[in-house]
């Protein structure tokens, strides 16, 4: 499975764009880029999810170069609530089992 | 569609006794997953089941065991409570086993918090 790295903390203020990138240098070939969020005591939940090039849904982007090493999450304007840690995932084929890294906590301040 | 339900969501146990956290998958989803949270640890793999049978397991001692039934409901139990197993007990829930296709998302339940005093 491709090790993931993200930054350990970004700080962002609310109508900002934030950017959160992932490194994953050893991506496999069939390997998906997948993005979760997490609020405190609560389960992850799916954000998005993407192969190459861009992919847009109502709550985010995710941008990826043509070599695949890197991903980057884009939150439009945050807000409060985007206050969660991010974890990026690439592929899950390691005996099945979904690994997550160390995760990227946000804070979004007034 | 209801999401994935997990019971109950908090619980005290001491040391030594034995404790079985349910979780109840979306409806249609035949794989269930079961996750360990710790603020040291991290979010970390337990096993997984499909159809009643264990497909994986994580690097955690035998005190941890799991089951799927035939509607695809899934207990774990822990026997022999330590304090180190205070944590977020995640269950996830997804169509087709993890591994099985490139796209496979899961969706995680809100999770047991389990203290061990």
């Amino acid at each position: 499975l491709a090790k993931t790295t993200q930054p350990i903390s970004m700080d962002s203020y609310e109508g900002q764009e934030v950017n959160i990138t992932c490194s994953h240098n050893n991506i496999a070939t069939n390997d998906y880029i997948t993005w979760y969020q997490q609020f405190p005591s609560q389960g992850p939940r799916f954000i998005i999810q993407g192969y190459k090039t861009k992919v847009t849904n109502e709550v985010a982007s995710l941008f990826i170069p043509a070599d695949r090493k890197s991903s980057t999450l884009s939150l439009p304007r945050v807000s409060l609530s985007d206050t969660a840690v991010y974890y990026c995932l690439v592929g899950n084929l390691q005996g099945g089992k979904l690994i997550f890294g160390q995760g990227t906590e946000l804070s979004v301040k007034p | 569609k209801a999401g994935v339900t997990q019971t109950p969501r908090y619980l005290i146990k001491t040391r030594g006794q034995q404790v079985t956290l349910s979780c109840s998958p979306i409806s249609g989803h035949r794989s269930v997953s079961w996750y360990q949270q710790t603020p040291g640890q991290g979010l970390q793999f337990l096993f997984e089941y499909f159809s009643e049978t264990q497909r994986n397991k994580g690097n955690f001692p035998g005190r941890f065991s799991g089951r799927q039934f035939s509607n695809s409901r899934s207990e774990m139990n822990v026997s022999t409570l330590e304090l180190g197993d205070s944590a977020l007990y995640l269950c996830a829930s997804s169509l087709a086993p993890l591994g099985a296709t490139r796209q496979n998302e899961q969706y995680f339940g809100p999770g047991t918090r389990l203290t061990v005093t």
